[in-house]
């Protein structure tokens, strides 16, 4: 099991709104730590989508966005494209561990 | 072009070593943290190690004792030193450019490498 929890896979029609959630708890998301999340096409390198829990990284359309609230944060994709369909990952840093952690992954598909 | 080159991944035996490199151009690595990542077949991904800028170095509790991170400023190249190979080591490891997080612990990862296979069988 991951330490932050991402539902396995989500889906949406073109054009539609999604969100993707990342549950944590207070030795990292809960403590303030910053989320941050990646995009990862079929047999490619995770990309970075947006870091400090709400800045796109540079290239990403402002269709991506994210945030954050006490133990969990967010990614939002509006406007669904075909080419959104991958595997999307939260991140942030856990005091306990003494490291970074991700989310277990969640599949997009684009119906 | 700024960009990053693993290498080294292979095929090993059960309790063997290996060391994988990761070269990295049109930046500093000694200005940098740098990270490596994996991800077993069909699974997420595990963050394994991270080196800061001043030198400090950090373990995932799962290669904690068996793995080593390293870097050669002058060869702008970091290395996993990864040594007692168990199969559940099998998967792609990436390198990864991190960028500290803005007063606090933690840190993104901007830049990736396309990865390198490492499996472990007999």
């Amino acid at each position: 099991q991951s330490v932050l929890t991402q539902p396995p896979s989500v889906s949406g029609a073109p054009g539609q709104r999604v969100t993707i959630s990342c549950t944590g708890s207070s030795s990292n998301i809960g403590a303030g730590y910053d989320v941050h999340w990646y995009q990862q096409l079929p047999g490619t390198a995770p990309k970075l989508l947006i870091y400090g829990n709400i800045n796109r990284s540079s290239g990403v359309p402002d269709r991506f966005s994210g945030s954050k609230s006490g133990t969990s944060a967010s990614l939002a994709i509006t406007g669904l494209q075909a080419e959104d369909e991958a595997d999307y990952y939260c991140q942030s840093y856990d005091s306990s561990l003494s490291g970074s952690v991700f989310g277990g992954g969640t599949k997009l598909t684009v119906l | 072009e700024v960009q990053l080159v693993e290498s080294g991944g292979g095929l090993v035996q059960p309790g063997g070593s290996l060391r994988l490199s990761c070269a990295a151009s049109g930046f500093t690595v000694s200005s940098n943290y740098m990270s490596w990542v994996r991800q077993a077949p069909g699974k997420g991904l595990e963050w394994v190690s991270v080196i800061y800028s001043g030198g400090s170095t950090y373990y995932a509790d799962s290669v904690k004792g068996r793995f080593t991170i390293s870097r050669h400023i002058s060869k702008s190249t970091v290395y996993l030193q990864m040594n007692s190979l168990r199969p559940e080591d099998t998967a792609v490891y990436y390198c990864a450019r991190s960028i500290a997080a803005a007063g606090q612990h933690g840190w993104y990862l901007d830049l990736w490498g396309r990865g390198t296979l490492v499996t472990v069988s007999s």
